[in-house]
């Protein structure tokens, strides 16, 4: 495996579940990132870490609560989420957490919540 | 707060013409990013340009930056279905201000549609 993984790729939950996106990067790089990408709307960043530390979080509700074991994988828990929660998570990765650094996505977690 | 307008939003054009798209802010960016996303995928990375007025080639692609680094443009000669996406360009803050400061501002993207 190369670049940025995430799985599942896909994923159809209700209200009242819980699950977790996976994120793993294979480019020995120390930042990774929680994106959501709404339709009609930029990219909106939701987590950062470096070296497994949180370094931001941008307002994100509670029912998100991300956590990063170490700095190649990168995990977002979801719990009671509503439909507005819908859209595609992208994780990222970069060497490190410096502005302007070059950014690395995965494919993303396409997520529907009904 | 930095913001990037993207333009036009939406773009379908037949295989072999030209076209340009642009990307402007009120703010002033240390560098800048351009990304391609294709459906069911996450966005790669296609230049960074750092110089006011800097001018960079990629095939049929070029890019460049405004010397103010205010804005950037990407054009595309002689366009293929293979061009098809979503064009999104990202900037980086000119310099550290705390919270926010690690954040690339995103764009809403250009979406392009090559007919063959």
């Amino acid at each position: 495996e190369t670049g940025v993984t995430q799985t599942p790729r896909h994923l159809v939950m209700g209200m009242t579940n819980k699950k977790s996106l996976k994120c793993e990067q294979h480019l020995g790089h120390n930042a990774m990132y929680w994106y959501k990408q709404s339709a009609k709307k930029p990219l909106e960043l939701m987590f950062v870490y470096s070296l497994e530390e949180r370094v931001e979080n941008n307002s994100v509700p509670s029912r998100f609560s991300p956590e990063c074991p170490n700095s190649s994988h990168l995990f977002l828990h979801l719990h009671t989420l509503q439909p507005e929660d819908s859209a595609l998570y992208l994780c990222a990765s970069s060497q490190e957490v410096h502005r302007g650094e070059t950014q690395y996505f995965g494919p993303g977690t396409r997520l529907l919540v009904l | 707060t930095q913001l990037l307008e993207q333009s036009p939003q939406f773009l379908s054009i037949q295989e072999g013409e030209n076209l340009t798209v642009y990307c402007n802010s009120s703010s002033v960016f240390s560098s800048l990013q351009w990304y391609r996303q294709e459906p069911g995928e996450g966005p790669v990375l296609l230049v960074t340009v750092v110089t006011g007025g800097e001018v960079k080639k990629l095939k049929r692609l070029t890019f460049q930056f405004g010397d103010a680094r205010k804005d950037s443009s990407l054009h595309i000669t002689a366009a293929q279905p293979g061009d098809t996406g979503l064009y999104l360009c990202a900037g980086a803050p000119r310099s550290y201000s705390g919270a926010g400061s690690y954040q690339l501002t995103f764009g809403k993207g250009t979406k392009l549609s090559v007919i063959p």
